[in-house]
């Protein structure tokens, strides 16, 4: 059972737009600790897609975007393409447990 | 550009311990405010955070696994580890190492490849 709350899985057909979610609580997001976002291909490490809750990385497309209220979180993929598809990972900091943590992971398949 | 790689036995036996080293390139350890962690992926499963240190030797660890890990850091050396004792094949997976920047609750941001760990008899 993962601190954060991830759907198991999305879809969505090429060009199109899908959104995951990230819930968390008042230990981590919703204590105001940013989160992070990351996409692992099938057999790749992790690749950091967006820090600090909004914020791309040198060389991650602008189709990617990230969002936070409150105790949760969202990424949004748009103009979706047949190389998103994997795995995807929020992370933030949870202050009870003294250390990072982890959503579940949600797979994402392009229909 | 900064590279981590991992490094260590691939198969464990139960009971035994495993040792882990991550040597990073690229730019020193020892930079203000990047702490290093280890992250661990059963197979078909999601990321787990095992634990993190700064260069000065602070550490922090999952409170699950804090009884049977130990992460140390060797600046001359320009690495890091991790040792697990008392291991099951509940702790079969792929484990990587990775620079959390911006402190203690900051990001993962560069990662290594990971190695995969079998704990068979």
């Amino acid at each position: 059972q993962s601190v954060l709350t991830q759907p198991p899985s999305v879809s969505g057909a090429p060009g199109q737009r899908v959104t995951i979610s990230c819930a968390g609580n008042s230990s981590n997001i919703g204590a105001y600790y940013d989160v992070h976002w990351y996409q692992q291909l099938p057999g790749t490490a992790p690749k950091l897609l967006i820090y600090g809750n909004t914020i791309r990385p040198s060389g991650v497309p602008d189709r990617f975007s990230g969002s936070k209220s409150g105790a949760s979180a969202s990424l949004a993929i748009t103009g979706l393409q047949a190389e998103d598809e994997g795995d995807y990972y929020c992370q933030s900091y949870d202050s009870s447990l003294s250390g990072s943590v982890f959503g579940g992971g949600t797979k994402l398949t392009v229909l | 550009q900064l590279q981590l790689q991992e490094s260590g036995p691939g198969l464990v036996k139960p009971s035994e311990t495993l040792s882990l080293t991550c040597t990073v390139s690229g730019g020193p350890i020892t930079s203000s405010n990047n702490y290093w962690g280890w992250i661990r992926q059963p197979p078909g499963e999601g990321l787990e955070w095992i634990g993190s240190i700064y260069y000065v030797g602070s550490t922090y660890y999952n409170p699950s696994l804090k009884s049977r890990v130990t992460i140390s850091v060797h600046t001359s050396k320009n690495q890091f580890s991790l040792r697990l004792n008392s291991v099951s094949a509940a702790d079969t997976a792929v484990y990587f190492c990775a620079r959390l920047s911006s402190g203690v609750a900051g990001t993962f941001d560069y990662w290594g490849r990971g190695t995969l760990v079998a704990v068979s008899s």
